[in-house]
């Protein structure tokens, strides 16, 4: 069975940094995309950041590009991203996703999500 | 990148069919054969329930369909059950190797 479980959802200030972690089981990690999506309080989706099963390709919406940095440890079968510079429009719940067969086709598991809140 | 176009609502009796469309451009959902269709619940993650277009994952139920003509996509529930009233995202890749959501519609079932 596939799982995918977030933490390091937490209270941020403005400028400030926190760093997300995703971990997976149920599926052979290293074969496949993953991907961060957001959803502010009461909005609708964002797709954040991907990154390829090998981790040597990397893609981010252009609002988080310089600030975010996604990243995994496939031994570990560990998900990240780095969010530095926070803003309080980061404030979201942010959800590990893991890739169709191809890039491009979208995410088939997610986990519950984690808070992250951008506040002084 | 411009979230893809969706109505913010539709609506539909038990039994009825209901079509939800998804607008965007030659650079998203026009140039490529990867839209995909998210159903999420209030409170809850989102599941998947449309990618590539028209291919239903294991355990979808065949009342949900899925097309595109152009730039617009579409997500059609047959047969309208009270379970499906939730809200319902589409995606598509981008031209830039990233993804864009729609701006979601909330499905009410009469």
């Amino acid at each position: 069975e596939v799982q995918l479980l977030e933490s390091g959802g937490d209270l941020g200030q403005p400028g400030g940094s926190l760093r997300l972690s995703c971990a997976a089981s149920g599926f052979t990690f290293s074969s496949y995309a993953m991907s961060w999506v957001r959803q502010a309080p009461g909005r609708g989706l964002e797709w954040v950041s991907g990154i390829s099963g090998s981790g040597g390709s990397t893609h981010y919406v252009d609002s988080v590009k310089g600030r975010f940095t996604i990243s995994r440890d496939n031994s570990k079968n560990m998900l990240y991203v780095q969010m530095s510079s926070l803003r309080a429009e980061d404030t979201a719940v942010y959800y590990c996703a893991k890739g169709l067969r191809s890039w491009g086709s979208g995410s088939d598991y997610w986990g519950q999500g984690t808070l992250v809140t951008v506040s002084s | 990148q411009s979230a893809l176009t969706q109505p913010a609502s539709v609506s539909g009796s038990p039994g009825q069919s209901i079509t939800i469309s998804c607008t965007g451009t030659s650079s998203d959902v026009g140039g490529y054969n990867y839209v995909s269709w998210y159903q999420q619940h209030p409170g809850k993650a989102p599941k998947l329930m449309i990618f590539d277009v028209s291919n239903r994952p294991s355990g979808v139920p065949d009342r949900f369909s899925g097309s595109k003509s152009g730039n617009t996509a579409s997500l059609t529930i047959s047969g309208l059950q009270a379970e499906d009233e939730a809200d319902y995202y589409c995606s598509s890749y981008t031209i830039n190797s990233t993804y864009v959501f729609g701006t979601g519609t909330k499905v009410t079932v009469l």
